[in-house]
């Protein structure tokens, strides 16, 4: 699996958008970028993931560049609650490997009032 | 999202005893699931994968013996720690990945609430 480069700790004001950078540039083409994120002493959580195109759910956008090489995760209206550390994971298909998520050092994100 | 369940929460044990982990898929079959430790200011460590009626695939490192898995149906899976040393005193948490079904489909891995292990 490919392995991604992120930033150790961002700080972001509350009600502001959170932007978390992730350089993978190594990815392959199969491989999806996926989004974590695990409170302290908390099992993590899924965020959002996506293969080439943006993407957005109730929690976050999720913007791949053209050569997908990077991405961002943006969480629009940042909360004290979002206070945690954020996994950006490169990930195979399931059928290359057991597509294991394998976690790097995250960035933790301080949600500052 | 899915939910998985963690079972215990914490645990403290003697050194020299076995303490046993249980991990659940409460709302899909899982056929895949995945163990992971984590020390204290650290990240995830994948430790094994374990496939439904099939024995678990360990990642280099780990002990086989010492950690036992056994995943006897699409809803559990279990890790046994062996003969536990206060080395082994940690936090364990489980995924479970929801069934696949074509290459587009989801396939997210759910991970549950961890079990935090400390052997006196």
């Amino acid at each position: 699996d490919a392995k991604t480069t992120q930033p150790p700790s961002m700080d972001c004001a509350e009600g502001r958008a959170a932007n978390l950078p992730c350089n993978h540039s190594t990815i392959s083409g199969n491989e999806y970028v996926y989004w974590y994120r695990q409170i302290h002493s908390q099992g993590p959580q899924y965020i959002i993931h996506g293969l080439k195109n943006n993407e957005t759910n109730e929690m976050a956008s999720l913007i791949i560049t053209e050569d997908r090489k990077s991405s961002t995760l943006i969480l629009p209206h940042a909360t004290l609650r979002d206070t945690a550390v954020y996994y950006c994971i490169v990930r195979a298909p399931f059928e290359n490997q057991g597509g294991k998520l394998i976690f790097g050092q995250g960035t933790e994100l301080s949600v500052k009032p | 999202g899915a939910v998985v369940s963690q079972h215990p929460s914490w645990v403290i044990c003697k050194s020299g005893t076995s303490v046993k982990i249980e991990c659940r898929s409460l709302d899909f079959q899982a056929t895949t699931m995945f163990w992971y430790r984590q020390f204290p200011k650290q990240s995830l460590m994948l430790m094994a994968t374990s496939n439904e009626g099939s024995k678990a695939t360990y990642e280099q490192g780990v002990e086989k013996d010492k950690f036992l898995i056994n995943h006897a149906s699409l809803t559990l899976s279990t890790l046994t720690v062996t003969s536990a040393h206060p080395e082994d005193s940690s936090f364990y948490i489980c995924s479970a990945r929801d069934r696949p079904r074509t290459i587009r489909a989801k396939n997210i891995q759910y991970f549950g609430a961890g079990t935090r292990l400390s052997v006196l």
